[in-house]
């Protein structure tokens, strides 16, 4: 069966400090690839996304992914956190060959330490 | 204006009662979902919809119906509503690479 695994369900990381979320994936193809962030009480916000090419993907608010194949992961990482970034962040996955429907992560609770 | 919007935004409801939630989309995009959030659990698939005529249930549908009016329009449905369905709803839609772009939520408590 297809899965999304973030194995970390809270972290919490010093303000400045770098961060690093981890996803993996089990599929036997590359699907396409999502990272999602979710503030306390809004919606759901697309971070960045990696559909083919650089394995190394660029975001919005300073984020940025890389994709490796033979890990089957998608890991989430920004250089030094700022505390407006304490949020719940989501991995997805669409699984390439019939762009089916989406399978997200259970997520991970970002704290940041003053 | 936003892309996605759901109303209510916030409900609170009666065991028993029927109720419906609303979601509209401007992204002309065929693929509509509803997804349930609840605490520590991410996000379960309800029901998804790939074009007007296509209803699919997804992960946990029992006691939710769905109803997709035209292809802005996918609407939710608690037919006699329990109180385990107190939860955070999300309408969702997505292009064919399925990435899916979210309404601001729908809060409902049942009583």
């Amino acid at each position: 069966a297809q899965s999304v695994t973030q194995p970390d369900i809270h972290i919490t990381v010093s303000e400045g400090a770098s961060l690093e979320l981890r996803c993996n994936y089990s599929y036997g193809a590359t699907p396409y690839l999502f990272w999602y962030v979710q503030s306390p009480g809004q919606g759901l916000q697309l971070l960045l996304k990696y559909f083919s090419g650089d394995t190394l993907v660029q975001g919005i608010k300073g984020f940025e992914a890389e994709f490796k194949r033979s890990q089957s992961s998608f890991n989430l990482r920004k250089p030094s956190v700022h505390w407006s970034d304490a949020a719940e962040y989501f991995c997805a996955v669409v699984r390439y060959s019939s762009a089916s429907k989406i399978i997200f992560g259970s997520g991970t609770r970002l704290s940041i330490r003053p | 204006d936003a892309d996605v919007t759901q109303t209510p935004r916030n409900r609170i409801t009666k065991t028993g009662k029927r109720i419906m939630l609303e979601c509209s989309q401007t992204k002309g995009h065929d693929r509509m979902y509803w997804y349930r959030q609840d605490p520590g659990l991410g996000l379960q698939l309800i029901y998804y919809s790939f074009d007007v005529k296509d209803i699919n249930k997804g992960e946990i549908s029992d006691g939710y119906s769905v109803s997709r009016q035209a292809q802005a329009k996918f609407s939710l449905s608690l037919e006699s509503a329990i109180p385990n369905q107190t939860a955070l709803y999300f309408c969702a839609t997505s292009d064919l690479r399925g990435e899916q772009f979210f309404g601001p939520g729908t809060r409902l408590t049942v009583l």
